[in-house]
């Protein structure tokens, strides 16, 4: 079964570092998405992306993350400057159209 | 707005009790679609099921039964005969129809822990 990937499993960055999280979508998938999970919490909504374009972002998605996909395979998360409060379970889903595949998740420590 | 309701936080049964978590959803929206993940302790969000706003009939699969009733704008789950390893977090969510952004709207969970 296809599956989406990500990449590192878990991170450990220093406060003020830059972080970039990989994800490979499912291949014919046109949908991507960028959750958070901060430790017990809910999980929320970053960013989604369509046909190479962000379709819509939270109002966590300020100007301290992007997404990219760099060589039209590889989908990733840049976080810039990292904070503490960034420490957090980031998952990414593609999607068909209706259904979604998460990725197990990069969990994210910033210390 | 669209808006997911896990009243529950956390729920404590003893083994081979039936249990029912609740999920009362928001929307404007005549066609959405609600979903139900369980995240085990390893931190994984895995699906559970998708149920579309058209298709009201109950859903059982094994041990797991869901109640989708739009009159009261809810997606209940089941667990009978709960086993330890149904110990995990749920979460219900919900999916819009329309444009280029079929985002999640997730609950806040219901923490569930089977003791054996």
């Amino acid at each position: 079964e296809p599956e989406v990937t990500q990449t590192p499993s878990h991170q450990v960055t220093q406060m003020g570092q830059e972080v970039i999280l990989r994800c490979v979508p499912i291949s014919n998938h046109l949908y991507f998405y960028w959750y958070r999970q901060i430790l017990g919490q809910k999980v929320e909504f970053l960013v989604s992306f369509y046909n190479n374009e962000i379709s819509e972002k939270s109002e966590i998605f300020d100007d301290q993350f992007s997404v990219e996909r760099p060589d039209g395979s590889n989908f990733t998360l840049k976080i810039r400057s990292t904070k503490l409060e960034d420490s957090a379970m980031y998952f990414c889903a593609s999607s068909e159209r209706i259904g979604y595949t998460f990725g197990s998740g990069t969990r994210l420590t910033v210390v | 707005a669209q808006k997911v309701t896990q009243a529950q936080t956390e729920i404590s049964v003893v083994e081979k009790e039936d249990v029912t978590l609740d999920c009362v959803y928001e929307t404007r929206d005549t066609t959405y679609y609600l979903f139900w993940y369980k995240q085990p302790p390893s931190g994984e969000l895995v699906f559970l099921i998708r149920r579309n706003s058209f298709d009201e009939q109950n859903e059982i699969s094994g041990r797991y039964s869901w109640n989708f009733q739009k009159s009261t704008s809810s997606f209940n789950f089941t667990i009978t005969a709960s086993q330890v390893v149904d110990s995990a977090v749920y979460f219900c969510a919900l999916s819009e129809e329309g444009g280029n952004n079929r985002k999640l709207i997730w609950g806040l969970g219901t923490s569930l822990a089977v003791n054996p």
